[in-house]
């Protein structure tokens, strides 16, 4: 089964608004990753937060990592109409080799 | 640098044939990935290389074969396509295991 599960599985919202979505896992992780997925391309990787971080920002993007809960979540904050895509959390099962996704989280951002 | 390449983009098999989906990478990675992505179900891993000469199975690996010929190159076998196997298949690369993944642009697979 897959390690990351995000909630919602879809989220619309208005621009200037802000995302959030979670994620959650099953094993201990040394690290938990965001990737963002646009329509029929391939994923690009947005931030890395460490098992040892609780909280890391990347200009609009807020991440924290609650490892006692086993939970991400990713905040994007002032929403803008190119961030519509797909959100996916993605973590290595502390296994360092082996990268497993969630389902991803579908935001639309509308004008 | 062109990152992750995957060929072809799109393919169009009948029931029974064999492919083989390429994939390359030019940012010296050691480790490479194989995903297919189904509507609903997210990305599942097929199979993995943690470095060259190395290859293991992932989530789903049934039906599928793999091969690292070298550090740049992991390609993906189906040796008798199946309807089920219809699907977007993407390769990534990383540096080590548990760092940032490159993704190439995909390959739609459709089997008829």
């Amino acid at each position: 089964s897959q390690q990351g599960e995000e909630d919602p599985q879809a989220l619309s919202i208005q621009e200037g608004e802000n995302a959030t979505m979670n994620c959650s896992y099953k094993t201990s992780i040394n690290n938990l990753q965001w990737y963002r997925q646009n329509s029929g391309r391939g994923l690009v990787h947005l931030i890395l937060i460490r098992s040892n971080e609780r909280e890391k920002h990347s200009g609009r993007l807020r991440v924290t990592l609650d490892t006692s809960k086993k939970s991400s979540s990713l905040l994007i904050t002032a929403s803008r109409a190119a961030d519509t895509a797909s959100y996916f959390c993605a973590t290595d099962g502390g296994s360092n080799y082996k990268l497993t996704f969630g389902k991803g989280t579908l935001l639309t951002v509308n004008p | 640098n062109a990152g992750v390449t995957q060929t072809p983009k799109f393919q169009v098999l009948k029931t029974g044939q064999s492919m083989t989906l390429q994939c390359a990478q030019d940012m010296n990675h050691n480790s490479m990935y194989w995903y297919r992505q189904d509507p609903g179900m997210g990305l599942r891993l097929i199979y993995y290389s943690a470095s060259e000469g190395t290859t293991d199975k992932g989530e789903v690996p049934n039906g599928y074969n793999v091969s690292r010929l070298n550090k740049r190159e992991f390609s993906l076998r189906l040796e008798s396509a199946a309807p089920s196997q219809t699907s977007v298949y993407f390769c990534a690369s990383t540096r080590t295991g548990n760092t940032e993944a490159f993704f190439g642009q995909g390959t739609r697979l459709t089997v008829v």
